[in-house]
């Protein structure tokens, strides 16, 4: 298996841009995560999903951020207008739900955003 | 809301040593995962080891085990005969296992370096 995919793996925008983060989960995985990474926060989820449904939204910092998950295979994190306090990485998750799974979450490579 | 702490930032280790890397937790479910996750330079999160609450034995993989103290809500990583590759951020991870809620909760993070 290819592992969770994300693109771009670097990204540099202007303040006031649009920003669009993707993801493509491990097949057959039915629970996607996004997380935000910072050194001043460490680690912080922003939403998560359950076959494509968002479940748990409260870690998203404002109206500015968004995601989607159109599909089993693919979703998006968007920042509109994006500002130099957005810069950071992100980071897409998958995991298979089930006991026996153990719900591993397992994580794709990151977008490094910077926001100037 | 469950926490989870990594008190030291750093360690270092002497290639072919044995480290142990302190985590703490705060809790009041019964039923829960743990994990420790590596973050080496390429900024990969790299699952290392998984512990179920429920298993009061100590996991295992190859060179990393866990000293599992469920009263003590203590979960230290073992690393023995560190090598090079070894070197990355360390994270120490929880996940309830209640249904219906798949966030996991990040320690901080620790920087291991091994010495040559």
């Amino acid at each position: 298996d290819a592992g969770v995919i994300q693109s771009p793996r670097h990204e540099v925008t202007e303040m006031g841009q649009e920003v669009t983060l993707r993801c493509k989960p491990i097949s057959g995985h039915d629970y996607l995560f996004w997380y935000r990474q910072t050194m001043m926060r460490g680690l912080e989820l922003l939403i998560y999903f359950n076959n494509n449904v968002p479940i748990d939204d409260s870690g998203m910092p404002e109206d500015r951020f968004s995601a989607k998950m159109p599909n089993a295979s693919f979703s998006t994190l968007k920042i509109q207008p994006s500002e130099p306090r957005d810069s950071a990485v992100y980071f897409c998750a998958s995991s298979l739900s089930g006991r026996l799974h153990t719900d591993t979450q397992y994580f794709g490579p990151g977008t490094r955003l910077t926001v100037l | 809301a469950q926490t989870v702490t990594q008190s030291q930032p750093e360690m270092s280790v002497q290639e072919a040593e044995t480290v142990t890397l302190s985590c703490t937790y705060d809790t009041s479910e019964s039923d829960y995962y743990l994990f420790w996750y590596k973050q080496p330079p390429s900024r990969q999160m790299i699952l290392v080891i998984r512990q179920e609450a429920y298993k009061q034995q100590n996991a295992t993989e190859n060179r990393f085990s866990v000293n599992f103290q469920k009263a003590a809500k203590s979960f230290s990583l073992k690393i023995s005969d560190s090598q090079l590759g070894d070197a990355a951020m360390y994270f120490c991870a929880y996940r309830s296992a209640l249904g219906g809620s798949e966030k996991l909760v990040f320690g901080k993070g620790m920087k291991l370096t091994v010495n040559p």
